[in-house]
């Protein structure tokens, strides 16, 4: 089944404590893009990734790291997580086809920063 | 989104019709898109409009593309309980996707 699976779905940790939030896909997609829901904000990009060792920042990349090591792999880091943070996180990705860009979403993960 | 906008909430009566709408201020997008985000799920594609189509049609789901007033609309007929979701507008370009805030529709029995 074609997929993209986010862990942890929910997480609760304290300011200051690294965390990885990973995400994988099995599709074959070069393109693999995190954003972050907010209400009211709907969703905003963090990051995304062309292809394997190549990403770039979207509009609210402070405070966020990703790596690009692997085809399937997406990880998204958060050296020292803050409050503001909180948030519902969702990866997803998409083929090589530079007009047509249907985006596959994992199921989200929430993050509480305390 | 920056430049998609849509209102947050919407709500029906189960059978009548649905219209959601989103605005858009760059018309560069080749294709504009409607995503579907059910309770404690990611979002999925429910439908799209490549831009030099005015009005697709599927099933219960009509797309309207105004370009001329970078206007775009959903509307799902015989609206179900099934429906209620969060709606997201979305247009894009190139590799980016531009997404509007999402229209949350309340489906009421």
């Amino acid at each position: 089944e074609a997929q993209v699976t986010q862990n942890p779905r929910y997480l609760i940790t304290v300011t200051g404590k690294k965390l990885t939030v990973t995400c994988s896909q099995n599709m074959n997609h070069e393109y693999m893009s995190w954003y972050r829901q907010d209400p009211g904000l709907g969703l905003r990009q963090i990051y995304y990734s062309m292809n394997v060792e190549v990403t770039d920042k979207g509009d609210v990349p402070e405070g966020y790291k990703v790596s690009r090591k692997e085809k399937r792999n997406f990880p998204l880091i958060l050296e020292s997580p803050s409050p503001n943070q909180t948030s519902l996180y969702f990866c997803a990705s998409r083929g090589a086809d530079r007009v047509y860009g249907e985006l596959f979403f994992g199921e989200g993960s929430r993050l509480t920063v305390l | 989104g920056e430049d998609v906008e849509q209102s947050l909430f919407l709500s029906v009566r189960e059978g009548d019709s649905s219209v959601i709408n989103c605005t858009y201020t760059d018309s560069s997008s080749t294709y504009l898109y409607w995503y579907k985000q059910e309770p404690g799920a990611g979002l999925q594609l429910l439908t799209y409009i490549f831009s030099n189509m005015d009005m697709k049609q599927d099933q219960r789901l009509t797309v309207l593309l105004n370009k001329k007033d970078k206007h775009l609309s959903l509307r799902i007929a015989d609206t179900q309980t099934g429906d209620s979701a969060i709606y997201f507008c979305a247009r894009g370009g190139g590799f980016k996707t531009i997404f509007g805030a999402g229209t949350r529709l309340f489906v009421k029995a």
